[in-house]
């Protein structure tokens, strides 16, 4: 059984570039979530996907931020024109869709993302 | 507004010692779930123990426990016989029915050291 798996563990790019991350669930799980994290702080909510649906997105996910989950599986999280602000490690999560407050969310261990 | 509260930013324990971790929570819903999660260095946000607003025990998973006061909105986890491995971020989260359960809000988060 394996975990949430993202891919890059890490990502330096310039101002300006467009990244890319990529977010494997665990193979069950129908629904799928973004966070970021800056230091010092804990996630905060980006998007949520149910299938390849997404269902919710919080108002930090600006115009430059993309996401996708094209078949309902993997997800990608796009960020074009970077920004030195968007320095932060961004979590991807999975869970469950049976209702109620207690589907745990799992998480990956998370893209750190540096804008020099 | 919703709001997960972590007064202590950093706590020190003797190792085999026990710990508590506090957090405050508030929110009007009825229904809502407690999660605490612990983050190592390596970023990934790894699971640790759920409780249910309406759960009438307190919850434990193996060493962690969790205090639940629900009149004071209060969601301590206690961490007996510390271990060298405990030490890490935790966070505490709160998922409530607004939105569909859909989403995680945590605190700041405690930095725990293990002291041998």
């Amino acid at each position: 059984d394996t975990g949430v798996s993202q891919d890059p563990r890490h990502k330096i790019t310039k101002r300006g570039q467009n990244v890319t991350f990529r977010c494997d669930p665990i193979s069950e799980h129908n629904r799928l979530y973004w966070y970021r994290q800056t230091l010092g702080q804990g996630p905060e909510f980006l998007t949520y996907f149910q299938n390849e649906a997404q269902l919710e997105k919080s108002r930090l996910l600006s115009d430059r931020f993309s996401a996708e989950r094209p078949k309902g599986s993997f997800s990608t999280l796009e960020i074009q024109r970077t920004e030195q602000g968007d320095s932060a490690m961004y979590l991807c999560a999975s869970s469950l869709s049976t209702g109620g407050s207690g589907n745990t969310i799992y998480f990956g261990e998370g893209s750190w993302l540096t804008v020099v | 507004a919703q709001k997960i509260t972590q007064t202590q930013p950093g706590m020190f324990v003797q190792e085999k010692e026990a710990v508590t971790l506090d957090c405050t929570y508030d929110t009007s819903d009825p229904s809502y779930g407690l999660f605490w999660y612990k983050q190592p260095s390596s970023g990934e946000m790894i699971f640790l123990i759920y409780q249910g607003s309406y759960d009438q025990q307190n919850a434990t998973e193996g060493r962690y426990s969790l205090n639940f006061q629900k009149a004071r909105k209060s969601a301590n986890l206690v961490i007996s016989a510390s271990q060298l491995g405990d030490s890490a971020m935790y966070f505490c989260a709160m998922r409530r029915p607004s939105g569909g359960y859909n989403k995680l809000i945590f605190g700041a988060g405690t930095r725990l050291a293990v002291h041998p």
